[in-house]
């Protein structure tokens, strides 16, 4: 089984609705983070959280919401989703401090959304 | 500015080519550097991670960081066409901090 999973993998919404992305990891990492992939503008950092008390903000974080649930997920919502939201969504973990090869993140397969 | 720059390409070469991949960055303070390997419809995976400047090789990878010129390379030997994918760099100020991408290339190696 993959350590990272993404749910759903594919999404087609429209402009307003709300939608809710889920990742769950059996890595036992404590550090688990939210990215946008979009062409030409690579990964995006969204949200990161170090534990379970602690979120923070990445770098466009406007538009979205997180909810860390338990080491173990981390959900991502669109409150009102807006075409400029459609791009690829990725989970990802990481425990420089324990048995991760420093800083290396673990990523999930991706979802794919698409917001018309 | 972007923090990190990368040309996406697109990037075609024959099979057996040396592809050369490269990143620039504006902050000095990045330490830690890294090369990620993403195939289509998959999440990015760790190829490489360097600690300061220097060169490392791993196989048919080598990475080279240039601090002075703030300059980071990746270079694959002998490329194969399941070398086929988009190669991300990747860096960081600290070994306890979020990470900072390039936009990515997209490499194709033609058999």
């Amino acid at each position: 089984d993959a350590d990272v999973t993404q749910t759903p993998r594919n999404r087609i919404t429209k402009t307003g609705k709300r939608i809710m992305l889920e990742c769950s990891q059996t890595k036992g990492h404590d550090r688990m983070y939210w990215y946008r992939q979009d062409p030409g503008l690579g990964l995006r950092l969204i949200y990161y959280s170090f534990d379970v008390k602690d979120i923070n903000k990445g770098e466009i974080s406007d538009g979205y919401s997180v909810s860390r649930q338990a080491q173990a997920k981390f959900s991502l919502s669109l409150e009102s989703a807006i075409p400029n939201q459609t791009a690829l969504y990725f989970c990802a973990t990481s425990d420089p401090i324990g048995q991760g090869k420093n800083n290396e993140q673990f990523f999930g397969p991706g979802t794919r959304l698409t917001v018309l | 500015q972007k923090e990190v720059e990368q040309d996406p390409g697109p990037l075609s070469v024959p099979e057996g080519a040396i592809v050369s991949l490269n990143c620039t960055y504006s902050n000095s303070a990045f330490q830690y550097f890294m090369w990620y390997r993403q195939y289509s419809r998959k999440g990015p995976e760790l190829l490489m991670y360097t600690y300061s400047s220097g060169n490392k090789e791993d196989g048919r990878f080598t990475a080279q960081v240039d601090k002075s010129s703030k300059y980071i390379s990746l270079f694959i030997r002998d490329s194969q066409p399941s070398d086929s994918a988009t190669y991300l760099c990747a860096m960081s100020y600290s070994n306890d901090y979020k990470l900072s991408f390039g936009a990515g290339t997209t490499v194709t190696v033609r058999a």
